[in-house]
């Protein structure tokens, strides 16, 4: 299956700021998607990023809020922006395993904390 | 009401211990069902994947999936200090497979 680098692994950051998260994988894949893990809470998503086209929001997810780049098909980057307290979250890349059906392998995520 | 219901535990068990955790679903488009692992500080990682009803069986884990109850079930047999982690469910299906729906997990621990 796909290995994938998260950076930064962890950040703490100021409210007012944004911080942009890099997805490096291995290998080539058509569709990266980008999850929101919240404290006690399960994963929810916040984007598909195709290579070539703008991302596919979820609803309650606005690109002005989260921008989402996808210049090739090995790496894409989520930015978070104008921060709050709110969005201190762990977030999430992942892509599709081969040959699982729907099943996704993940990175280690970023715990993002804003003060 | 969740689309996906999880009980968030934390569930204790003693080492060797048969561990049974269980997921609710409203939607019965759902076809494909999954079971993710999670460390603390670390992503999840693909435990089983099941399509359709039926069991699925890989080492010491079984996966179940009963439609008809709209209830899914991960069994850890001969559980080690080692399983401790949370375990989330996650199911897709209709019109956007690709997206998974997420339970909120369940913390287990088992203990030496």
């Amino acid at each position: 299956s796909a290995v994938i680098s998260q950076k930064p692994s962890r950040d703490i950051c100021q409210r007012g700021t944004s911080l942009t998260i890099q997805c490096q994988v291995d290998s080539q894949v058509t569709m990266m998607f980008w999850y929101r893990q919240q404290p006690g809470q399960s994963l929810t998503l916040i984007a598909t990023a195709n290579q070539g086209s703008e991302a596919t929001y979820e609803s309650g997810f606005v690109i002005d809020k989260f921008p989402i780049s996808r210049p090739n098909l090995t790496f894409s980057t989520l930015t978070v922006s104008n921060m709050s307290p709110e969005d201190s979250s762990i977030y999430l890349c992942s892509v599709l395993t081969s040959g699982t059906g729907y099943g996704y392998t993940f990175g280690s995520g970023t715990r993002l904390t804003v003060v | 009401q969740k689309e996906v219901e999880q009980d968030p535990g934390p569930l204790s068990v003693p080492e060797g211990a048969i561990v049974s955790l269980n997921c609710t679903y409203s939607n019965s488009a759902f076809q494909y069902f999954m079971w993710y692992r999670q460390y603390s500080r670390k992503g999840p990682e693909l435990l089983m994947y099941t399509y359709s009803s039926g069991n699925k069986e890989d080492g010491r884990f079984t996966a179940q999936v009963d439609k008809s109850s709209k209830y899914i079930s991960l069994f850890i047999r001969d559980s080690q200090p080692s399983d401790s982690a949370t375990y989330l469910c996650a199911m897709s299906g209709g019109d956007s497979s690709y997206k998974l729906i997420f339970g909120s997990g369940t913390r287990l621990l088992v203990r030496p």
